[in-house]
């Protein structure tokens, strides 16, 4: 599946910069999310948000800001960030029929690191 | 709360071998599954799901899963490993009518020749 693209792949930051990676789905979904991957840990849930509505915050630090003007975009603001932050930052998509647990479709992933 | 446990990081096998990787979850209902496969700089793709009905669901790519409801596992299979199977391999469940799925913390597979 090749519906989730994610800019830029690849970010290099201070700990002092403000940037922002994005998330689109061609896909006509409903749902977006953000996850966390690091080294030798699970997948972490970041936000969920269905039909524009956040659903979920999974206790992120408010260093990280999510915004999602409609149902095909989604923005991950960076502020301040720590060392710590530097994993893969992935978007996934889900059509979210109203009381399914629907298959999630991911984007490559935006590789981040935090100087 | 869901878990998933993949007991096995890492896993090498030779090209043409047989494959099981193993998936047991920590579920008190039906959960939903899933296996997921990574390759090197790319985000997920999903190999197969089960939702309900037959336990044993076949996937992308030759793969397939059992569900062992009294095991909790969801264990993936293939009868022979093709080198461009080589990547990291991710179950995850899924809680009936709820956004969130819990992924393992994923088994990467090597392929030698």
């Amino acid at each position: 599946e090749t519906g989730v693209t994610q800019t830029p792949r690849h970010l290099v930051m201070g700990m002092t910069n403000k940037k922002s990676l994005k998330c689109e789905q061609h896909l006509g979904h409903n749902a977006m999310y953000w996850y966390k991957q690091s080294a030798k840990k699970p997948l972490e849930l970041m936000f969920v948000y269905n039909f524009k509505e956040q659903t979920e915050n999974n206790s992120v630090p408010s260093r990280f800001s999510p915004e999602c003007p409609n149902s095909s975009h989604l923005f991950l603001h960076l502020h301040t960030l720590q060392p710590e932050d530097s994993a893969l930052y992935l978007c996934a998509s889900s059509p979210q029929l109203p009381g399914n647990t629907d298959t999630q479709y991911f984007g490559p992933g935006t590789r981040l690191t935090v100087l | 709360a869901q878990s998933v446990t993949q007991p096995d990081i890492h896993i090498t096998v030779s090209e043409g071998a047989s494959l099981e990787l193993r998936c047991n979850y920590s579920y008190g209902a039906t959960p939903y599954l899933f296996w997921y496969v990574q390759s090197p700089g790319q985000g997920l793709q999903l190999l197969l799901k089960y939702f309900s009905g037959d336990t044993l669901v076949q996937g992308i790519k030759g793969f397939e899963a059992e569900f062992k409801r009294s095991q909790s596992s969801f264990n993936l299979r293939k009868p022979s490993v093709h080198w461009s199977d080589a990547a990291e391999y991710f179950c995850a469940v899924g809680e009936p009518g709820a956004n969130n799925l819990f992924f393992g913390t994923g088994t990467r597979l090597t392929v030698i020749p």
